[in-house]
């Protein structure tokens, strides 16, 4: 395992809903990513964390926002959900050092239905 | 635009043969990290192997290694000696090594592995 958890493991919302999905990073790493794994689709970058601070955006619309906490831990929030973003949510850590691109270590992922 | 393509959406191999997927990807910057992971059925994304873009000699981990063909933009994974375990989705993806470390995956290959 990575070291990597996320809560809940599954979870059904009604369209127009918002939602909190919740990440632990492993120990010590400074970095958050974000993805969104469409069925049969590989995973989808959303955003990244850095201490805290949003550090770069994929082509996800403001309603997909988040937030990094000082203990290793990390929300992913959705407003206003759509049919379409009944997805995995994958939440992966990584230690920055300054060195180039350090590894990226997934959790298992939030499965959302929006109905 | 940064794209990864896996042109098999699936492959069956015997137990103990060698399989080979595909990857290729396409991006203008020259400094780059490539990775395959794997994400069993129901299971956490896991990273098989990760290669340097800078370097011409290819990664190897044990039964896992890759070929990869820079100027080609290729980037397979084959692995030797198949076991059940095996069995999983594969992605490819890759990082650029400025900016936010975002990974661009492809869209997997199902790989099982028959006794």
């Amino acid at each position: 395992e990575t070291g990597v958890t996320q809560s809940p493991t599954h979870l059904i919302k009604t369209r127009g809903q918002q939602v909190t999905l919740r990440c632990s990073s492993q120990s010590g790493h400074n970095t958050v990513s974000w993805y969104q794994q469409a069925l049969g689709q590989g995973p989808q970058f959303i955003f990244q964390y850095y201490r805290e601070e949003e550090n770069g955006r994929g082509n996800f619309p403001p309603r997909f926002s988040g937030l990094q906490f000082p203990n290793y831990s990390s929300e992913l929030n959705v407003n206003a959900m759509e049919l379409d973003d009944s997805a995995l949510y994958l939440c992966a850590s990584s230690l920055v050092s300054g060195l180039p691109t350090d590894t990226q270590y997934f959790g298992p992922g939030t499965r959302l239905t929006v109905l | 635009a940064q794209t990864v393509t896996q042109s098999q959406p699936e492959m069956s191999v015997q137990e103990a043969e060698t399989v080979t997927l595909s990857c290729t990807y396409d991006t203008s910057e020259n400094n780059y990290y490539l990775f395959w992971y794997k994400q069993p059925p129901s299971r956490q994304m896991i990273l098989v192997i990760r290669q340097e873009a800078y370097k011409q000699q290819n990664a190897t981990e044990n039964r896992f290694s890759v070929n990869f063909q820079k100027a080609a933009k290729s980037f397979s994974l084959k692995i030797s000696d198949s076991q059940l375990g095996d069995t999983a989705m594969y992605f490819c993806a890759f990082i650029l090594i400025q900016g936010a470390q975002k990974l661009v995956f492809g869209q997997g290959t199902r790989l099982t592995i028959n006794p």
